[in-house]
């Protein structure tokens, strides 16, 4: 069955780096558009971030971008976000999902959770 | 500016039905959605697409108890036969050309 497995959440400084990774299984990777979403503690969700089948097509929400880079690696059906210059409002639980086209978020993460703090 | 507006909150009593509304904003009528279901300390979970003309395609597994409807700008999801588990957050989500959009969530209460 599909599984899609964050990880690399921690806690990390104002101003400190995080690399997440979402490992996919049960579905042919390279096939799907991937997407990073988060919510906040208490909050609703707010998508951060897409990757295309190739990686050649990558957009970002404005409130990260210049700081997250979003990645992705076919051969270990795996993809990744790295977040830079963190601050204290990136903390939230992030999820990895599935984009099926023109349907939706189709298949989410367990998330993992990133907390910013001094 | 795409926008979908949801209530914060809903109630309802076990057995019975209940309807949730997503408003898409202006000049955006004709825009799918997608319904997800985030149950209390779970990851969301999706549960279908609703066009516009209010045909729908479930999520694996969904039950025949959840249906979308549509009218206007409104999306709608019904929830029929309520069962204590229904009670979660449900958010819609709709896209763009490169930007992807979640209403606010609408909290469910069974009582």
């Amino acid at each position: 069955q599909v599984q899609l497995v964050e990880s690399g959440g921690g806690m990390v400084k104002p101003g400190g780096s995080l690399r997440l990774s979402c490992a996919a299984s049960g579905f042919t990777f390279s096939d799907y558009y991937m997407s990073w979403i988060r919510q906040a503690p208490g909050k609703g969700l707010e998508w951060l971030s897409y990757i295309s089948t190739s990686g050649s097509t990558i957009y970002y929400a404005d409130s990260v971008k210049g700081r997250f880079t979003i990645s992705r690696d076919n051969a270990k059906n795996s993809l990744y976000l790295q977040m830079n210059s963190l601050r204290a409002e990136d903390t939230a639980v992030y999820y990895c999902a599935r984009d099926l086209i023109s349907s939706g978020f189709y298949s989410w993460g367990q998330g993992t959770l990133v907390t910013v703090s001094s | 500016q795409l926008v979908l507006t949801q209530s914060p909150s809903a109630s309802a009593s076990l057995g019975a039905s209940v309807k949730l509304t997503c408003t898409l904003s202006s000049g955006h009528n004709n825009y799918a959605i997608a319904w997800h279901q985030q149950q209390p300390e779970k990851g969301p979970r999706y549960l279908m697409k609703l066009n516009s003309d209010g045909s729908h395609i479930k999520g694996d597994g969904i039950p025949d108890r959840f249906s979308g409807s549509s009218s206007g700008a409104e999306r709608y999801l019904t929830i029929s036969s309520l069962q204590s588990e229904d009670e979660a957050d449900y958010y819609c989500q709709t896209w763009g050309t490169d930007i992807w959009v979640f209403g606010g969530g609408t909290k469910l209460t069974v009582l």
